[in-house]
């Protein structure tokens, strides 16, 4: 009965380079959210995504962020020629349906921008 | 956009006694739901309570509970019998329900627990 899963738990880019984040969410869930959380802050949404399909991505920058939910395997956020103020904590939730109270959380990956 | 309001310092709480968190939010909506997570030292976000705007009763789970007052947009959460594995961050968000369910998190409170 796995939660949601993330990976890697921790990861380093150097700047300029690509960072990509996945996530499996809790078996059955079709929803995912991934959220970001900046130092000494709280998590800020950034991508809502069904199977196949973004339904809101209010929160992402403008460039170089991209999420996706293939039809088969995890999701994945892409961060494109990352810099040092992408270094920030990345979080994905799952819930089974957009009105369910409660979204399981992964343990989130650490990205460290040198 | 709503807005969630967690201003109290770091604080410090002698084991076994209660702690209350403040969490304020801003919305003119009528439904909505407040949640508040834990984020220990590990960092995972670990659910607590949830509460929704249209439940008369105040949520409690275990030794946490919700103080929800409606009319002054408060939910704060209570911590009873404090233990030392309750030292964490705590994090009080609300979903709106057009809003995709997504959170909008506070800034957190820190919370220590001193034997």
């Amino acid at each position: 009965n796995a939660g949601v899963m993330q990976n890697p738990r921790h990861l380093v880019r150097r700047r300029g380079q690509e960072a990509r984040l996945r996530c499996s969410p809790v078996k059955g869930h079709s929803h995912v959210y991934w959220y970001r959380q900046l130092p000494e802050e709280g998590l800020k949404f950034m991508v809502y995504l069904q199977k196949e399909n973004i339904i809101d991505e209010s929160g992402m920058p403008k460039e170089r962020f991209s999420a996706e939910f293939p039809k088969e395997g995890p999701s994945i956020l892409r961060i494109q020629q990352v810099v040092r103020g992408d270094s920030a904590a990345y979080f994905c939730a799952s819930s089974p349906n957009p009105t369910y109270n409660e979204q399981f959380f992964g343990p989130g990956t650490r990205l460290t921008v040198l | 956009a709503q807005k969630i309001t967690q201003t109290q310092p770091g604080m410090f709480v002698q084991e076994k006694e209660a702690v209350t968190l403040d969490c304020t939010y801003d919305t003119s909506d009528q439904s909505y739901g407040l949640f508040w997570y834990k984020q220990p030292s590990s960092g995972e976000m670990i659910f607590l309570i949830y509460q929704g705007s249209y439940d008369e009763q105040n949520a409690t789970e275990g030794r946490y509970s919700l103080n929800f007052q409606k009319a002054r947009k408060s939910a704060n959460l209570v911590i009873s019998a404090s233990q030392l594995g309750d030292s964490a961050m705590y994090f009080c968000a609300m979903r709106l329900p057009y809003g995709n369910n997504r959170l909008a998190f506070g800034k957190g409170n820190q919370v220590v627990v001193i034997p």
